[in-house]
This record gives C-alpha cells, structure tokens and sequence, in this order.
C-alpha cells in the first residue's frame, strides 16, 4: 500500500488543454516533495523539489504547488503539447533521504 | 552533462541464477539508490549507500545485496534470482537532500 497517493492515474488530454494532477503524502515527518517526469524509453527527470509550505516553482509551462499542513501538492501544465506525454511521479522524503513514491500519473496529450 | 549508466538495458537469467546489476555515476555524488520498478505499485526503494562501504535497507531489501566499494559503482547482487525478481530496476544518485539523478534502467527477466 503506498501512503504516497497520486491521482488521476491516467489523463488524456488535447494539444492546447491546461491540466493539473495530485499527489497527496503523509504531513508528518515531512522534509521534502520531489516530482519527476519519467517519458517512455527514457530515465525519470526531475522537475521540482520542494520544501516549504506554500512553495510554488515553475519551469516553462509547469508549475507545482505544496501544501505541508494537509499534505498535498499539485503539478499545473499549462497549454498541454505532445512532447509533455509521460509518467509524473511524485516522491516524499521524511528526512531519510529515501525516497517513497507515489504510482504515478500518466499523461497522454493527443495532438 | 549528467550520466548514470546502468550495465545492461535488458537481461534474461535462470531461476537460481547469481546476478549482478552495476551501475556507474559521474558526478561524485555520495548518495546511491537501487529501486524496482513494477506495474501500479510505483518505484519502490531496495537499497541506499550514502558513503563508500555504507548501505541502509530500503522498503523491499529481501533476497537482494548491494557493493558500494567505490564512490562512483553501486552494484545490486540477487543471490539466487527468483520470477518474482523479474522488474524493471533503476539506480539513481544525488548529493545531500537534493534531486535524484537516474539511470536508463535493466529490464530483468527471470525464467
């Protein structure tokens, strides 16, 4: 059982669409909230890491969002194209410096 | 640029089998990972080193050993390979608490 949550686990979207996906993780013990973009026949890349409450970074078009009280982040993609088609993993680090992740949320963008 | 380099993409072995699965970092990074990665249940952690000789269990250790002796090789050893060893395994890198570098992955079959 992953207390590393992420949903949806699977989103197809338009070329041009906005589209955001959750990643919900224990608030207790947190340290940090990583966010990795995997595509296929490639190694995972990260995006973000993330440690304070309220943080917000941005990278082109996406962006991500934490909330460390209620244990949430989200992972905004703005005007969606093709090449953003991937698995987006969320991992929570309690300080161990190991990682616990989360399924995944798979994004396919039809163009 | 970046590398973790994994020894083989994919990998056929017999049940029983010794086998090893090596993985090389460029970027004198202290920290190493070994994860699995299977269908809906994400990228779970086996084994960590932070140091040269060093290594913590991680969520999934069981009929798995790693060798740290030197900073840039990890190796993952299945002392005697089973069917349910068959995955898809990652290493990753990082220094300190920071973003994790991974490698290209093996497809490990086990018959």
């Amino acid at each position: 059982i992953l207390n590393v949550e992420q949903s949806p686990q699977s989103l197809h979207v338009q070329e041009g669409d906005s589209t955001n996906f959750t990643c919900s993780f224990p608030s207790s013990n947190f340290y940090a909230l990583h966010w990795y973009r995997w595509e296929t026949a490639k190694s995972p890349e990260a995006l973000f890491v993330m440690t304070l409450n309220g943080d917000e970074k941005k990278k082109g078009r996406i962006s991500a969002t934490l909330n460390t009280k209620e244990g949430y982040s989200y992972l905004y993609i703005k005007g969606s194209q093709p090449e953003d088609s991937a698995t987006y993993l969320c991992a929570h680090d309690n300080a161990g410096n190991m990682l616990t992740f989360g399924g995944g949320t798979r994004l396919m963008v039809k163009p | 640029d970046v590398k973790v380099t994994q020894s083989s993409r994919y990998l056929v072995k017999r049940t029983g089998e010794k086998v090893f699965l090596e993985c090389v970092q460029d970027m004198d990074h202290e920290n190493m990972f070994w994860y699995r990665q299977d269908p809906g249940l994400g990228l779970r952690l086996i084994y960590f080193s932070y140091d040269v000789k060093m290594k913590e269990k991680g969520d999934i250790p069981e009929g798995y050993s790693v060798s740290r002796e030197k900073k840039e090789r990890f190796s993952l050893i299945l002392e005697s390979a089973s069917t349910n060893q068959t995955s898809m395994y990652l290493c990753a890198s990082s220094r300190g608490y920071n973003e994790q570098f991974f490698g290209p992955g093996t497809r490990l079959t086990v018959l």
